[in-house]
């Protein structure tokens, strides 16, 4: 059974543009999560869609956002790209959601803001 | 207060020896605990999990939850080289509704194995 994929791996933007990251779960997985990765803040929740509704936000601002689609698959958008979301990106997906369910991550999507 | 702390380490076993992790958390009423393992420039991968009190086996892990005093740990038998990486403990939080769809993380602890 494939993994939890994401794209692309790398990215660099410069300050004040704008980027769109894709997630595709382990297929039959309908939960979908992402997090962000800093080595000051350690693993931070960004927000969890399950049948394409958003149920849970983290505490990031507006500039943050995400979708899923009817395949379960997610994109997230960063706008007006600052320094400081220079990050590494984990989505992760469970067969639903809730206490019992084990999330699995992808790779992640490493992003460069110059 | 930190929801889910952890010591940072770095935690030095040498190869053979039983490597214990640790990991505190906050909320009482926490009904899931996860153990990530996540090696430098990797994701994180899953270990374990637990969700009552006692000890769950696996291999050469062992996680043990402790609700009462808030407690969780990994315990990792005969450590191997390849175990080197960093360990981060995962906590579901209580409550109902959209709070109950995420994962609160410690900020890890790295455990080297020496050869």
């Amino acid at each position: 059974k494939a993994g939890v994929t994401q794209t692309p791996r790398y990215l660099i933007k410069t300050r004040g543009q704008q980027v769109t990251l894709s997630c595709s779960p382990i297929s039959g997985h309908r939960s979908v999560s992402w997090y962000q990765q800093t080595p000051g803040q350690g693993l931070q929740f960004l927000f969890e869609y399950f049948s394409e509704t958003q149920r849970n936000k983290g505490n990031f601002p507006g500039r943050f956002s995400g979708r899923q689609f009817s395949n379960s698959r997610s994109e997230m958008n960063v706008s007006t790209l600052e320094l400081g979301d220079s990050a590494l990106y984990l989505c992760a997906s469970s067969i639903l959601a809730g206490p019992y369910n084990e999330q699995f991550f992808g790779p992640g999507t490493r992003l460069t803001v110059l | 207060q930190k929801e889910v702390e952890q010591n940072s380490g770095p935690l030095s076993v040498p190869e053979g020896a039983i490597a214990s992790l640790n990991c505190t958390y906050s909320d009482r009423g926490s009904q899931s605990f996860f153990w990530y393992r996540q090696y430098s420039g990797k994701s994180p991968e899953l270990i374990m999990s637990i969700y009552s009190n006692g000890d769950k086996e696996d291999g050469r892990f062992t996680a043990q939850l402790n609700k009462a005093s808030q407690y969780v740990s990994l315990l990792i038998r005969d450590s191997q080289p390849s175990d080197s990486a960093t360990y981060l403990c995962a906590v579901h939080p209580p409550g109902g509704g959209g709070s109950n769809y995420k994962l609160t993380f410690g900020k890890g602890t790295l455990l080297t194995v020496n050869p």
